[in-house]
């Protein structure tokens, strides 16, 4: 079965560049959430899309932003890297009327900042 | 606020001995509760989910009820192995739409020959 993909699997950059990460949902899944996972951490949720419209916000830097397209897939853009941002950053999908809550989990990104 | 609270790790156990690991929540309301798997450089994992008080969720061997009088959700599997080495993370969820997922802090195991 078709699985949530991320890319790319691990992004090194340097303080003060920008970083972009992307999310493609399982096929039909209309719902794309984003979560930080720092060294050591739990991961925290940032933000969440539902039809290309932010349906919740966490705790997600102004330095950060994303969007949903229409074909569902998200973009996760990072500017101004700074040294705390190196994480796993994991995107998640769910059919969002389909009643089932379980939100399936691609792989992640590492970024590194160096 | 929604917080999920597990024992602190690492957890060191000899292979084909009991799993315990502790879980406790605070939330309004009725949240489905859940385990995800983190393995050693890979994503999450579901691995076993309550949607309702005193529903047991399991799955290859691992096993959790939802205790609403507790406002538990252990962990447990009776014989580990080698293999189940990993960070177990407990996690809660409401249904409705779009909701995001709480975790806790994720307890390290491992398993030793």
């Amino acid at each position: 079965a078709a699985g949530v993909i991320q890319s790319p699997r691990h992004l090194i950059k340097e303080k003060r560049e920008t970083a972009t990460l992307k999310c493609y949902p399982i096929p039909r899944h209309d719902t794309v959430y984003w979560y930080q996972q720092g060294p050591g951490q739990d991961p925290q949720f940032l933000i969440s899309f539902y039809e290309k419209m932010q349906s919740d916000k966490g705790s997600i830097p102004d330095r950060f932003s994303a969007q949903q397209f229409s074909d569902y897939h998200s973009e996760l853009n990072m500017s101004s890297l700074e040294l705390g941002d190196s994480a796993l950053y994991f995107c998640a999908s769910t059919a969002g009327t389909s009643g089932d809550i379980e939100q399936y989990f691609g792989p992640g990104t590492r970024l590194t900042v160096t | 606020g929604n917080s999920v609270t597990q024992m602190e790790g690492p957890v060191t156990l000899s292979e084909e001995a009991f799993l315990t690991i502790n879980c406790t929540y605070t939330a309004t309301g009725y949240p489905s509760l859940f385990w995800y798997v983190q393995y050693p450089g890979e994503g999450l994992q579901l691995l076993l989910k309550a949607t309702k008080a005193d529903d047991k969720g399991s799955n290859k061997g691992f096993e959790a009820t939802y205790r609403k009088e507790t406002t538990s959700f252990h962990l447990e599997k009776g014989s580990v192995q080698v293999s189940d080495s990993a960070v177990y993370f407990c996690a809660l969820q409401y249904s409705g739409g779009y909701q995001k997922v709480t975790f806790g802090t994720g307890t390290k195991l491992q398993v030793i020959p």
